[in-house]
């Protein structure tokens, strides 16, 4: 099984500021990693697929980056609506498919 | 869009069997796998296993023996059953679509939060 660990835990950033968020896995995925959104009380929400294709409504503030073990999402610009946990999967070869365990971006 | 209706047992005794079902509606249920993914707050996200519209599946192995997933072409729907339920079975249980090349899960239905007590 892929374990995938993300950093920061928590980051504490002000509107307007960029948020850069790591996710690691534990052995190469290629670029299957996909990154979400959750907002407190509501399901994950897909942003990123393939490691840097925005879904389909992402503003393009979000950006994915990375290959092999190593991927960043980055938010250029915080929103107050961008605030929340952010989950990083991986679709690689044989499942289980697996989740990270999430960063979670609040307020500062 | 396609959206995803997902119901179901919320209290559960010990040792029970979970069903939930989950209606896709407004979209093709052919060339996509249907989804479970479970989360609660000692697990973390938790993908379960899949089904696609001819009933092939995928089980994460953790709960390959006491798993079984169904799909019924007629209504666009699919299901889970989960035996023999514990404590550790405890947490918001989702349905959620994954096209057959994509890496991602979109959409996800609404959640329901699913207890189970000794």
């Amino acid at each position: 099984e892929i374990v995938l660990t993300q950093s920061p835990a928590t980051l504490s950033l002000s509107p307007g500021e960029r948020a850069t968020l790591s996710c690691r896995a534990s052995q190469s995925v290629g670029t299957s990693l996909a990154w979400y959104h959750q907002k407190p009380g509501q399901a994950p929400r897909l942003l990123m697929s393939d490691a840097s294709d925005r879904a389909t409504g992402v503003p393009a503030r979000f950006s994915g980056s990375g290959s092999g073990t190593d991927f960043t999402l980055t938010i250029s610009t915080l929103e107050p609506e961008d605030f929340g946990v952010y989950f990083c999967q991986h679709r690689y070869k044989w499942p289980p498919w697996t989740f990270g365990p999430g960063t979670k971006v609040e307020i500062k | 869009q396609v959206q995803l209706q997902l119901w179901g047992a919320g209290l559960m005794k010990a040792s029970e069997t979970l069903s939930l079902t989950c209606a896709a509606h407004n979209g093709s249920f052919t060339g996509h796998f249907w989804s479970w993914i479970r989360q609660s707050p000692g697990r973390g996200l938790e993908w379960i296993g899949e089904i696609n519209h001819s009933g092939s599946t995928n089980y994460n192995p953790s709960l390959r023996s006491r798993l079984t997933l169904s799909v019924d072409r007629s209504r666009n729907q699919f299901s889970l059953k989960l035996r023999s339920m514990t404590a550790a079975d405890t947490a918001v249980y989702y349905c959620a679509r994954r096209h057959f090349d994509a890496v991602g899960f979109d959409p996800w239905g609404q959640g329901a939060l699913v207890t189970v007590t000794s």
